[in-house]
């Protein structure tokens, strides 16, 4: 069973921040929280990962919660390109514990 | 390429025939995992291998399904006695030891006719 809960579907304007939410409230202490996102007919793409800290790199920012239960994946400045399924992923620290990936998020970036 | 390639892209096979798709990870990647995505799903885990050897089994659908890897690269995925239901995309992933992110291949696509 997945370990995070996302909403099914999201738009956003293209240009504008997409927020996309993901609740994760049996996080265990040493679980992180990772995206990524599946663009159709490609393979999964990593986009970001996270302990306690937000978290930013050239593609997107982390934001969690201080109580670690949930996190936001917010993309700056969306665009035609974004449109995708977003994965939120928990997962320990060790090599060799498959990610379980949930039904994720349909972000739909709109003109 | 530095990427994970994925052979075939596209295989179409007879119902009952055997196929063979093949992983190649980043070069220095220890571990590998296949996954599976049927028609508008979500992905579901097949294997894991650490090296060469592999911990975590217990995805695999049935005892038509075998993965192996040789030299702590390559891996074959073999379905033998294909079945319709096995259509899906296989996807490979490779990553380095510890909590670092997982980087797919694209996937081959599989039909079962």
């Amino acid at each position: 069973d997945a370990k995070t809960t996302q909403p099914p579907s999201m738009d956003c304007a293209e240009g504008r921040a997409a927020n996309l939410p993901c609740n994760h409230s049996t996080i265990s202490g040493n679980e992180y929280v990772y995206w990524y996102r599946q663009i159709h007919s490609q393979g999964p793409q990593y986009i970001i990962h996270g302990l306690k800290n937000n978290e930013t790199n050239e593609m997107a920012s982390l934001i969690i919660t201080e109580d670690r239960k949930s996190s936001t994946l917010i993309l700056p400045h969306a665009t035609l390109r974004d449109t995708a399924v977003y994965y939120c992923i928990v997962n320990y620290y060790n090599a060799g514990n498959m990610l379980t990936f949930g039904g994720g998020t349909r972000l739909m970036v709109k003109p | 390429g530095a990427g994970v390639s994925q052979s075939p892209s596209n295989k179409v096979t007879e119902k009952g025939k055997d196929v063979e798709l093949r992983c190649d990870p980043i070069s220095g990647h220890t571990a590998l995992y296949w996954y599976r995505q049927s028609l508008g799903q979500g992905l579901e885990f097949l294997i894991y291998f650490q090296g060469n050897s592999a911990p975590d089994k217990s995805g695999l659908p049935s005892d038509r399904f075998s993965a192996e890897r040789t030299g702590g690269s390559v891996s074959t995925l073999t379905i033998q006695r294909t079945q319709q239901e096995d259509s899906a995309v296989y996807l490979c992933a490779s990553s380095f030891l510890g909590n670092s992110p997982l980087h797919f291949g694209n996937g081959t696509r599989l039909t079962v006719t």
